[in-house]
């Protein structure tokens, strides 16, 4: 399977709880975001990396989330003292971006339950 | 700032019907329009996009979205849904081919047998 995989698939956890998700990106993109997915809306962006550089950050991301790419690979994504309005699902894309593309690739998601 | 609108939270079309999505955008210059689709425990897959060129555009599936500038439209349109189709469907805008892409809330898709 060549596309975007994320894990865990479900994760419930109590608040104040730290949890830890990863996505592994399609071979070769040098492109990776994290985007959050509430109930009923679409989903928001958080952060990018180009290889293993954070390019940009989210208003959404509070201190309380931090993001890593640390070889230009694969990617976490820790969410610090969970809050039961971190419950949504949290979607990882790929791209290889270049001149004339950039189409972004979605894996399935982690969907997180915070009681 | 940009924004994408989806007034259509639900559609209800029967099977062989035609399908129409509204979706418009609010973007200070040519915008790039997507339209993706995410079914129950699947990602989200591209349906079709709008860089530049012929305002007509071809997708996935049988698919195709018209660009009109005029009235900040990308609407989606199928001529004849199949059960398949039943899913949640997004319009979104990037505002640069290297930057993130903006959502609209999704218009949710069902099919009358």
């Amino acid at each position: 399977d060549t596309g975007v995989s994320q894990n865990p698939r479900h994760k419930i956890t109590k608040r104040g709880q730290n949890v830890t998700f990863r996505c592994d990106p399609i071979s070769e993109h040098n492109r990776l975001y994290w985007y959050r997915q509430t109930l009923g809306q679409g989903p928001e962006f958080l952060t990018y990396f180009q290889n293993e550089a954070q390019l940009e950050k989210s208003r959404l991301l509070s201190d309380r989330f931090s993001a890593e790419r640390p070889k230009g690979s694969f990617s976490t994504l820790e969410i610090q003292r969970t809050e039961q309005g971190d419950s949504a699902m949290y979607l990882c894309a790929s791209s290889r971006a270049t001149l004339t593309n950039n189409e972004q690739f979605f894996g399935p998601g982690t969907r997180l339950t915070v009681l | 700032a940009q924004s994408v609108t989806q007034p259509d939270i639900h559609i209800t079309v029967s099977e062989g019907a035609s399908l129409e999505l509204r979706c418009n955008y609010s973007y200070g210059a040519t915008p790039y329009l997507f339209w993706y689709v995410q079914s129950p425990g699947q990602g989200l897959q591209l349906l079709l996009k709008y860089f530049s060129g012929d305002t007509l555009v071809q997708g996935i599936k049988g698919f195709e979205a018209e660009f009109k500038r005029s009235q900040s439209s990308f609407n989606l349109r199928k001529p004849s849904v199949h059960w398949s189709d039943a899913a949640e469907y997004f319009c979104a805008v990037g505002p640069n081919r290297d930057d993130k892409i903006i959502f609209g809330k999704g218009t949710r898709l069902h099919i009358l047998p």
